[in-house]
């Protein structure tokens, strides 16, 4: 039972660089997200996806971009990253049906990327 | 719009102390409610939740919740607290319908006293 899947678990950025972080949800849900965490701030959301082939806006979205790539995959990419993107990123995934109630609406979350850019 | 405001950014308790963490939440339409652990370097958990059913919510390792609509608050308590518990908790709201984001608060962090 994979869940919600992360990589890498760990970076190291120099600033200025680029990396793309992965996701990919074993569930068949339509919406995923991208948060960040910081101490003192909870979590923040960055990005998210209603469903394949559509992504918004979040909190947080400046310095990042997002490629939907399937119904399973939701990636995150920093094209020139700062020291002020060092955070622990969570990617989450849940189900949505409009119209019903849902059993099981809550979010299930990935294990996070812990990346320091220096 | 939806918000949540946790009270507390740390809650100390002793082992064996009752444990009560305080959640309030805004949101226009009937809400969907949850409470999750984060334990050191790891993800978040679910702990519990509230989807219209019960008001009182049972969860996991003896963790239970109360929806009050007067009140707007869903908050987490543990009758006798354990080493074990101590974690960063989040409460979060999700709308059950329009906007379907999960909003989280800022966290409470849960130290547990021998």
């Amino acid at each position: 039972n994979a869940g919600v899947t992360q990589t890498p678990k760990f970076q190291v950025l120099k600033t200025g660089q680029s990396m793309t972080l992965q996701c990919a949800q074993d569930m068949n849900h339509n919406s995923m997200y991208w948060y960040r965490q910081d101490p003192g701030m909870g979590l923040r959301l960055i990005y998210y996806s209603a469903s394949e082939g559509t992504t918004d806006k979040g909190e947080v979205p400046n310095g990042y971009n997002v490629s939907r790539l399937n119904k399973r995959e939701f990636s995150l990419r920093l094209e020139s990253a700062a020291p002020s993107q060092t955070s622990v990123y969570f990617c989450a995934s849940s189900e949505v049906r409009a119209g019903f109630l849902i059993t099981s609406p809550e979010a299930f979350f990935g294990q996070g990327t812990r990346l320091t850019v220096v | 719009a939806q918000s949540v405001t946790q009270l507390g950014s740390h809650v100390s308790v002793s082992e064996g102390a009752l444990v009560l963490l305080r959640c309030n939440y805004s949101s226009s339409v009937p809400p969907y409610l949850f409470w999750y652990v984060q334990y050191p370097n790891q993800g978040l958990q679910l702990l519990l939740k509230y989807t219209s059913a019960a008001t009182l919510v049972k969860g996991i390792n003896g963790f239970e919740a109360e929806f009050k609509k007067s009140e707007t608050s869903f908050h987490l308590t543990k009758p006798s607290a354990h080493m074990s518990d101590a974690a960063e908790y989040f409460c979060a709201v999700r709308p059950s319908g329009g906007s379907y984001i999960p909003t989280f608060g800022r966290g409470t962090s849960l130290i547990v006293h021998p």
